[in-house]
């Protein structure tokens, strides 16, 4: 079974401070690994995926297959960076469809002035 | 170009009914999967289809079901409605490639409420 965890509901931190949001999985193949994003009042949207290797409003995310971990940092996080944050997974294997997502719980990200 | 649409926004049902959600994907993409998205937790899957066919299925009963439209719109139908079953419902809208996924586009949802 794949399994998606983000060990912190609400992360603080101060505008300026470096951030890095957590994301572990469980997945015996190959996954394909995402970071969506749902600012306040919108939807989600996609922020990143490992597989592009970018760099989106100065995110980055490493995929490290050996501790199964996929963390979303920012050097220097900024107060419009607020928002709730899912990491997500997406794999081959089983009956759930060749594309679906397990999406972790989610982590709030509150940045303060 | 339009991105993905969902209707109601808001939906109030009572124990035992059923209901409809309905869902118009972003222009040109092909896949539409369905999330339950209950308070505080991340989506669910619930299903995908694809060429108006299932295409995978999430851990849910058979009373949730689905359908896709020649125009790539779809609908989801929940049967004897349960308090349990009160979420936002996702829907999500990709373009099915041979090579990776390219992530899906969502919609605002449909939050219904059972009582």
């Amino acid at each position: 079974a794949q399994r998606v965890t983000q060990p912190e509901k609400l992360l603080s931190v101060f505008k300026g401070a470096p951030v890095e949001l957590k994301c572990n999985y469980s997945y015996s193949g190959s996954p394909e690994l995402f970071w969506y994003v749902q600012y306040s009042r919108q939807r989600l949207q996609l922020l990143l995926r490992h597989i592009s290797r970018e760099s989106i409003k100065g995110f980055t995310a490493d995929l490290n297959k050996g501790e199964t971990s996929f963390h979303l940092k920012k050097p220097f996080a900024q107060e419009e960076d607020s928002a709730m944050y899912y990491c997500a997974l997406s794999g081959e294997r089983g009956n759930t469809g060749r594309r679906a997502l397990t999406f972790g719980s989610g982590t709030r990200l509150q940045v303060q002035p | 170009e339009t991105g993905v649409t969902q209707s109601p926004t808001h939906l109030i049902k009572t124990r035992g009914q059923q209901v409809t959600l309905r869902c118009s994907s972003q222009s040109g993409h092909n896949t539409v999967s369905w999330y339950q998205q209950a308070l505080g937790q991340g989506p669910q899957f619930i299903f995908q289809y694809y060429r108006e066919e299932e295409n995978g299925r999430g851990n849910f009963p058979p009373r949730f079901s689905g359908l896709q439209f020649p125009n790539y719109s779809s609908e989801l139908n929940v049967n004897a409605l349960e308090l349990d079953d009160s979420a936002l419902y996702l829907c999500a809208s990709s373009l099915r490639q041979a090579s990776s996924n390219y992530g899906y586009t969502f919609g605002s949802g449909t939050r219904l409420t059972v009582v």
